[in-house]
């Protein structure tokens, strides 16, 4: 059982690049989540899904595409990166009950020059 | 809108003294609110949550937090710091049940 898993773990990419974060799941969850650390600013969320086949915008979405194709895998895509998408992300994944706990990957360190 | 605050971004204690963290909510309705916690270059942690079957939470590592509706607040503290305590503290609120809304986070300085 390896939880919540991401990839890559650190990517640089030049401004106007395109790239794609993997987030996998093996605890069935309904909810898959995307979120970036800011220093200062904690966690904001970019994008949720609530179920295969479903998006949903968070507090920050601009500049940023999702995909839920199958259950266990939520994809963060960059169209174009720009350097204010330099960050910290963070997939998370829970239950669908209401107080079920997020449970979140290790993260993937983005930097755009 | 909801929102989490924590005062102070940065609390620094001795090693075996209270550790003492503060979150404040905003909710027109009960919510449930956690603690994460973050060691450098890993991923958050639960540490408990609030979910309305008791208003003081027991949690990992030593910690506790008790729900005050009246001042809508979720302090964290733990009797005794430990230097492996050292960490970034977020709390967060989840009002509908479904995504996380977070503080800015507290830094937990423990010296020997």
């Amino acid at each position: 059982n390896a939880g919540v898993t991401q990839t890559p773990k650190f990517r640089v990419l030049k401004t106007g690049q395109s790239m794609t974060l993997l987030c996998a799941q093996d605890m069935n969850h309904e909810y898959m989540y995307w979120y970036r650390q800011d220093p200062g600013m904690g966690l904001r969320l970019i994008h949720y899904s609530v179920g295969e086949g479903t998006t949903a915008k968070g507090e920050v979405p601009d500049g940023y595409n999702v995909s839920r194709l199958k259950k266990q895998n939520f994809l963060l895509g960059l169209e174009s990166a720009a350097p204010s998408q330099t960050s910290v992300y963070f997939c998370a994944s829970k239950d669908r009950g209401l107080d079920d706990t997020q449970y979140f990957g290790p993260g993937t360190r983005l930097t755009v020059l | 809108a909801q929102s989490v605050t924590q005062l102070g971004s940065h609390v620094s204690v001795s090693e075996g003294a209270l550790v003492l963290l503060r979150c404040n909510y905003s909710s027109s309705v009960p919510p449930y609110l956690f603690w994460y916690v973050q060691y450098p270059n890993q991923g958050l942690q639960l540490l408990l949550k609030y979910t309305s079957a008791a208003t003081l939470v027991k949690g990992i590592n030593g910690f506790e937090a008790e729900f005050k509706k009246s001042e809508t607040s979720f302090h964290l503290t733990k009797p005794s710091a430990h230097m492996s305590d050292a960490a970034e503290y977020f709390c967060a609120v989840s009002p509908a049940g479904t995504a996380l809304i977070f503080g800015k986070g507290t830094t937990l300085s423990v010296s020997s």
